[in-house]
């Protein structure tokens, strides 16, 4: 069965520093990878989204994130946070493409940004 | 715009009534889903939808009911059998994969609260 652990449930970081949000999988095959992002009594919004291809994706707002399939990780990073950053972010991983519309996501817990000014 | 509608955004119950969350979607979707959220715990599928009058149960569907009549609707109904009902409930459409739409697109949310 397919997993995702977000090992840090609370981060605090400064605006203008640099962020790594933690995002570990298990999944048996070659697996879709999703970074959301909700502000509170919000829906989901994508910020970036890994199928295959280049490891290093980049998305919305700034962000990138890596694939290490040695690992099992799928790391989010922001060189420097912006206090508007401040929300929480999901890691996502599903099936791959070739089960088409029926594939399932499976979330993490979600991790808390807070930013200090 | 498309998007996904979800009403209403805050709902209140009393316990033993059912309760049905809309979600309307115009992305011309096939796949629709239910998730809920609790403080914590991530996201969890309630059930999800492929094609019109078909659903297939998530992993706590239990207590809830679904229908798929129309393309562009998914209500959700939150029965008296559901034993802690009080959550954030997310809607969530998806296109084919050769549509370049496969990732999930999510709706507002909607809070139910059992008094």
């Amino acid at each position: 069965a397919q997993s995702v652990t977000q090992p840090d449930i609370h981060i605090t970081v400064s605006e203008g520093a640099s962020l790594e949000l933690r995002c570990n999988y298990s999944y048996g095959a070659t697996p879709y990878l999703f970074w959301y992002v909700q502000s509170p009594g919000q829906g989901l919004q994508l910020l970036l989204k890994y199928f295959s291809g280049d490891t290093l994706v980049q998305g919305i707002k700034g962000f990138e994130a890596e694939f290490k399939r040695s690992q099992s990780s799928f790391n989010l990073r922001k060189p420097s946070v912006h206090w508007s950053d401040a929300a929480e972010y999901f890691c996502a991983v599903g099936a791959s493409r070739n089960t088409g519309t029926a594939s399932k996501l499976t979330f993490g817990t979600g991790t808390r940004l807070q930013v200090t000014l | 715009d498309g998007g996904i509608t979800q009403s209403p955004k805050y709902l209140f119950r009393k316990e033993g009534q059912n309760v049905t969350l809309s979600c309307e979607q115009n992305l011309n979707h096939d796949a629709m889903y239910w998730y809920r959220q609790d403080p914590g715990q991530g996201l969890r599928l309630i059930y999800y939808s492929q094609i019109v009058n078909d659903f297939q149960k998530g992993d706590i569907a239990e207590g809830y009911s679904v229908s798929r009549e129309k393309k562009e609707s998914f209500p959700l109904t939150v029965t008296s059998a559901q034993k802690n009902p009080t959550a954030f409930y997310l809607c969530a459409s998806k296109g084919a994969w050769d549509s370049g739409a496969n990732v999930l697109t999510f709706g507002a949310g909607s809070r139910l609260t059992v008094l």
